[in-house]
Order: structure tokens, then sequence, then C-alpha cells
């Protein structure tokens, strides 16, 4: 049973870059949560998914965007990249929006540095 | 404002030497809390959910415990291959699924 699989595992980018990671969730879930972890903290929520809408949303510029395609995989989109942007961005999935017995299942991340 | 407050920051046990880490939170209507493990380089990996106070949850070493204002993370007789950092993690009551974790606790743990 394939988890969540996210590409590319690492990436370097300048600021002003655009930026566009991927993510196909585990087998069986239908929505995509994007977090952004910086070194030594826990996952900050950017986004979530589901039936290829934004859902909710935390306290992320509009430079970061996504989207949800049929299969349910999912794309972030990060614009104008800042230094500060560098972090561990996971990707999660679900079983049905806010479903009450379903926990989030992280993929291993992609390790974005901006120079 | 929920937050989730861990401590310590970094633990460091002897083989065998049992433990907690704590997890303080403040949300509004507690809809579920959870932990998590998490390795170096890697994704966070779920360990257990927990709903309602008095409720407890283990797996192997690992004992999870909730109160109304805190959760304990109990490991007993820990070995080396428990190293990791653990985060807790809260989902509102009035949200669609999003989790707010804490900064986690680095639990090191020598032989």
């Amino acid at each position: 049973d394939a988890g969540v699989t996210q590409s590319p595992t690492h990436l370097i980018k300048t600021r002003g870059q655009q930026v566009t990671l991927r993510c196909s969730p585990k087998s069986g879930h239908d929505t995509v949560s994007w977090y952004q972890q910086a070194l030594g903290q826990g996952p900050q929520f950017i986004f979530q998914y589901y039936e290829e809408e934004e859902r909710q949303r935390g306290n992320f510029p509009d430079r970061f965007s996504g989207h949800q395609f049929p299969n349910y995989s999912s794309e972030l989109n990060v614009n104008a990249l800042l230094l500060g942007d560098s972090a561990l961005y996971l990707c999660a999935s679900s079983l049905r929006q806010g479903a009450y017995n379903s926990p989030l299942h992280f993929g291993n991340g992609t390790r974005l540095t901006v120079t | 404002e929920d937050q989730v407050t861990q401590s310590p920051e970094a633990l460091r046990l002897q083989e065998g030497e049992s433990s907690s880490l704590n997890c303080s939170y403040t949300v509004s209507g507690l809809r579920g809390l959870f932990w998590y493990r998490q390795d170096p380089g890697k994704g966070p990996e779920f360990l257990f959910t927990l709903y309602s106070a008095g409720e407890e949850k283990e797996k192997e070493r690992l004992k999870a415990t909730l109160t109304k204002k805190e959760s304990f993370l109990h490991i007993t007789a820990p070995k080396p291959e428990d190293s990791a950092t653990y985060l807790c993690a809260v989902q509102a009551g009035g949200s669609q699924g999003n989790l707010i974790f804490g900064k986690g606790t680095k639990l090191s743990v020598k032989p």
C-alpha cells in the first residue's frame, strides 16, 4: 500500500523564482493538506484541498497557491521566492475532509533551499 | 488563540530509563489530539489520536494520556531506536481538519 509520495526530495532556487512541488496521496485518501516546517519548528498549516477546491487556508500570503487534480494528487506553487521560504514542505493526506477518525498521513517532504 | 506547547524541548535518557513528555494545549473545542514521531529528514509518522479527557492509548513502549489541558507521552524502558522528535498536535472544533503543532520534543536514548 503506497503511502504519501512527494517530489522532488530536494530543490535549490534563487530569490524571486517560482517553484512547484508535487504530492500523491495515500491510496484511498481524497483530501490533501500542505504544511511548512522550518528548522527546529513544528509544521505550520498552509492549505487543504478536497474535491479539487481549496477548503481551508492558514496564515500564508497569496504567493502560496495550490491545485488538486481529479486523481486527488496535488501541487503547491510558491511565487517570488524569499529567503524565508526555505523549509521542509510536507504533504499530508486523509480520508474525507475533517473526518473524525482519519488522521493525517505525511510524506517525507521536499526540502526547499532559497539562495 | 489556539496553541500547543511541548516540554521539554530536548530530553536525554539512558536505555531503560522511563520518562514522560508533556503537551499543553489551548484550543476552542478540542476535536482531537495527535502524537507523531519524526525522524531526521523524514515526515511525521502517526502514533496516536486521543479524543476526550481520560482516554489512553498504548503502542509498544509508548502510552499517551489526555486531560482537559494537557497530554502526556509516557515512554517505558526506552531503546536507542526510540530516539526521534515527538510532535503533539491538536485539531480545533471549528477546523476542517488542519492541525496546530507544537515545536516538538527531541528525544535521545543512549545505550
